[in-house]
């Protein structure tokens, strides 16, 4: 089964610095997507940006981007001039292909984010 | 475009009554997924429907949790009877379940049993 880790259950960054959230994952497919997820307290699960395994390129969505790591299976997130709106839960999650019949979001435990103003 | 939409917002009911949790997803989305959140942890895939049709119920405890998606649109996940341990947030989230589609979440059902 697959697994989805994130080892920083808490994390702290000062306004307009950058962060770095870790995740790792296990599986033995090579086709796959990867994910992260913001919940502020409102509890919406918002959509941050979005890796398919087949591609070298790393995502970036503004100021958001990714380290995607295929070999080390890694996949982080890097936060640009953080926002006092970034502070959040932040949720790593990893897909199978849609054609393996069996497609939930796997989720890791999540990483806490505050920014210091 | 509204986004995914769940009642109630809070949900406290004392241990062993039953409880129903509504959601009605983006317009089109064929797929809809209910998952559970425990406190401090992730969400859990509890069901996923295609259309009207359960494709996925693998994790959910069917001695006392049933949903229903009628027509393929709004769903219901019920549990009958509730125990302490079912208080968590219930999210639903929706997709059009193409191979590069993202779901969509709503904003969850906090649930607390006493």
């Amino acid at each position: 089964a697959q697994t989805v880790t994130q080892s920083q259950p808490e994390m702290s960054v000062q306004e307009a610095e950058t962060v770095t959230l870790s995740c790792t994952y296990d599986t033995s497919e090579s086709d796959y997507y990867l994910f992260w997820y913001k919940q502020p307290p409102s509890r919406q699960m918002i959509l941050v940006i979005r890796q398919e395994a087949y591609k070298q390129q790393n995502a970036t969505e503004n100021r958001f981007s990714v380290n995607f790591q295929k070999a080390a299976k890694s996949f982080s997130l890097k936060i640009s001039d953080s926002q006092l709106g970034d502070a959040a839960m932040y949720f790593c999650a990893y897909r199978r292909p849609l054609n393996s019949g069996n497609t939930p979001l796997v989720f890791g435990k999540g990483t806490r984010l505050s920014v210091i103003a | 475009e509204a986004g995914v939409v769940q009642s109630p917002r809070y949900k406290i009911i004392e241990k062993k009554q039953p409880v129903a949790f509504w959601c009605n997803p983006i317009s089109g989305h064929n797929t809809l997924y209910w998952y559970r959140q425990n406190l401090g942890q992730g969400p859990e895939l509890l069901i996923r429907y295609e259309n009207e049709e359960a494709v996925d119920d693998s994790q959910l405890p069917k001695d006392r949790f049933s949903a229903e998606r009628l027509k393929g649109v709004d769903s219901t996940l019920k549990i009958q009877p509730a125990e302490l341990g079912d208080s968590a947030v219930y999210l639903c989230a929706s997709s059009l379940e193409l191979e590069t589609d993202t779901q969509y979440f709503g904003p969850g059902t906090r649930l607390t049993v006493l």
